[in-house]
């Protein structure tokens, strides 16, 4: 069973700077590009960010350039998000989810930036 | 960027009723395109993909149509577990973009 675990979330001050992991089981990680996906309370879905098989190619949401940076390490079957100078319009839920077409999804790990 | 201008953005509608959501895109993204439900507090589940492809384990009773810049959701028959609010995903171009999302509430 394809399995999608996030990690990492919490409260963080604006300005400040957080870790998102995701751990990935039941599919050939390797083998798919990954992309995280956002949800702000009671708003719609904002895609985020994706990375190639091998992490050569990555594209972001014109909002996050600069300030957040997706990685992956294939040997951990894990995908990350690193955030930084964040803001309070970043509070939301993020997702991570396979490519192509984005599923599916994990359960997904909330981040609220609040001073 | 691709913008994704979906309607209605909320409706009203009977258990047995045939709903139809629609997504347009700015520009063409061929067949590109993908369904999600999202109930409350849940994670969206993809119904449909490649705009017309049933996502396994999802009932016949919904369908996609659609390629290039209109594309349609129908649920023929819609059954209580259906009220939920539905979002199309357009991955043929950097970035990736959703649509507004429809509600569809009981009438």
């Amino acid at each position: 069973e394809v399995q999608l675990v996030e990690s990492g979330g919490g409260l963080v001050q604006p300005g400040g700077s957080l870790r998102l992991s995701c751990a990935a089981s039941g599919f050939t990680f390797s083998s798919y590009w990954m992309s995280w996906v956002r949800q702000a309370p009671g708003k719609g879905l904002e895609w985020v960010a994706n990375i190639k098989q091998d992490g050569s190619e990555k594209y972001y949401v014109d909002s996050v350039k600069g300030r957040f940076t997706i990685s992956r390490d294939n040997a951990k079957n894990s995908l990350y998000l690193q955030m930084n100078s964040l803001r309070a319009e970043d509070t939301a839920v993020y997702y991570c989810a396979r490519d192509p077409g984005i599923d599916p999804w994990g359960q997904g790990t909330l981040v609220t930036v609040s001073s | 960027d691709i913008q994704m201008t979906q309607s209605p953005s909320a409706m009203s509608a009977s258990v047995g009723d045939r709903v139809t959501i629609t997504c347009r895109a700015s520009q063409g993204i061929s067949n590109y395109l993908a369904w999600f439900q999202q109930k409350p507090g849940k994670v969206p589940k993809r119904l449909i993909y490649a705009s017309s492809s049933l996502q396994s384990g999802v009932p016949s009773r919904f369908s996609g149509s659609g390629s290039g810049t209109e594309f349609t959701l129908t649920i023929s028959s819609l059954q209580p577990e259906d009220f939920a609010t539905y979002y199309c995903l357009q991955h043929n171009s950097y970035p990736f973009t959703f649509g507004g999302g429809t509600k569809v509430e009981i009438k």
